[in-house]
C-alpha cells in the first residue's frame, strides 16, 4: 500500500526564512500531490496541487514541486511569518477521477518572530 | 465564500450508543467524503460518495458505519454502536475537481 513520509515531525524557523517541508512516497505515482494546512482542531485547508507532469507550481508566497523520480515533492514557504505556523499535509490523489486523498501524518511548523 | 459546515462541533456519547454526524457540503460539489483524525496521527479516509451511492470504503468503515444523503443538501454518517476506538475528529469534505474542502470537524467522544 501507499505509504507517505514527511520530515521531521516539527520544523522551527526564523521569522522572513525560507521554510522547505519534504514529502516522500512509496509504490505508485499519484497522479495528484496535494498540500494542506492544518490549524488545531481544525479541518485541512488546501493549499495547492500539483498534477503528475508537473515539475513545479506556486502560489504567492508558495512553491511546490514536484519529482517522480525522487518519489518526492518539496514545499517551500517563503518570506515566513508567525501566522505561517501550523502543521502542513502532503495528500495523494490517485487518479484523475475525483478520488480519496491518502494523508501524510504533517509537518509542524513554527515560525518565531 | 461558501464552505463546508458540520453539526454538531463535539459529541459525547456511551459506548454501544448510535451517533450521526451531519454535514452540509457545498451546494454545486458532486463528490462527498467522510475523513477521520484520531488525536496526534495522520488524517484517515473512510468512504466517498457520488451520484448517491458509495464509490469506495476503507477497511475502517465497517458494517457499524454508514452514510446517507437523505435530500439534497446534507451528508450524514451513522456510527449504529460506538466503540471507545471510534472517539476521533471525524471531518466532512467535498469536490467539485481534485482539491477537497473539509469541513471544521465533529470531535467525538466515546465514554
Amino acid at each position: 500500500s501507499q505509504k507517505i513520509e514527511q520530515n521531521s515531525e516539527a520544523l522551527n524557523i526564523q521569522e522572513g526564512k525560507t521554510a522547505t517541508l519534504t514529502c516522500n512516497y512509496t509504490n505508485y505515482s499519484p497522479a495528484y500531490l496535494q498540500w494542506y494546512r492544518q490549524d488545531p482542531g481544525r479541518g485541512p485547508v488546501f493549499l495547492l496541487l500539483i498534477r503528475e507532469n508537473e515539475k513545479e507550481k506556486r502560489k504567492e508566497r508558495l512553491k511546490v514541486t514536484f519529482d517522480t523520480t525522487l518519489k518526492q515533492s518539496l514545499f517551500h514557504i517563503t518570506a515566513s511569518q508567525p501566522a505561517d505556523s501550523a502543521t502542513y499535509l502532503c495528500a495523494l490523489d490517485r487518479s484523475y477521477n475525483t478520488d480519496k486523498l491518502i494523508f501524510g501524518t504533517g509537518t509542524r511548523l513554527q515560525v518565531f518572530p | 465564500e461558501p464552505e463546508v459546515t458540520q453539526t454538531p462541533s463535539h459529541q459525547v456519547t456511551q459506548m454501544g450508543q448510535e451517533v450521526i454526524l451531519r454535514c452540509v457540503p457545498i451546494s454545486n460539489h458532486l463528490y462527498f467524503y467522510w475523513y477521520r483524525q484520531i488525536l496526534g496521527q495522520k488524517v484517515e479516509f473512510l468512504v466517498s460518495f457520488y451520484n448517491n451511492e458509495i464509490s469506495e470504503k476503507s477497511e475502517i468503515f465497517d458494517d457499524q458505519f454508514s452514510v446517507e444523503r437523505p435530500d439534497g443538501s446534507n451528508f450524514t454518517l451513522k456510527i449504529r454502536s460506538t466503540k471507545l476506538e471510534d472517539s476521533a475528529m471525524y471531518f466532512c469534505a467535498s469536490s467539485l475537481e481534485a482539491e477537497q474542502f473539509f469541513g471544521p470537524g465533529t470531535r467525538l467522544t466515546v465514554l
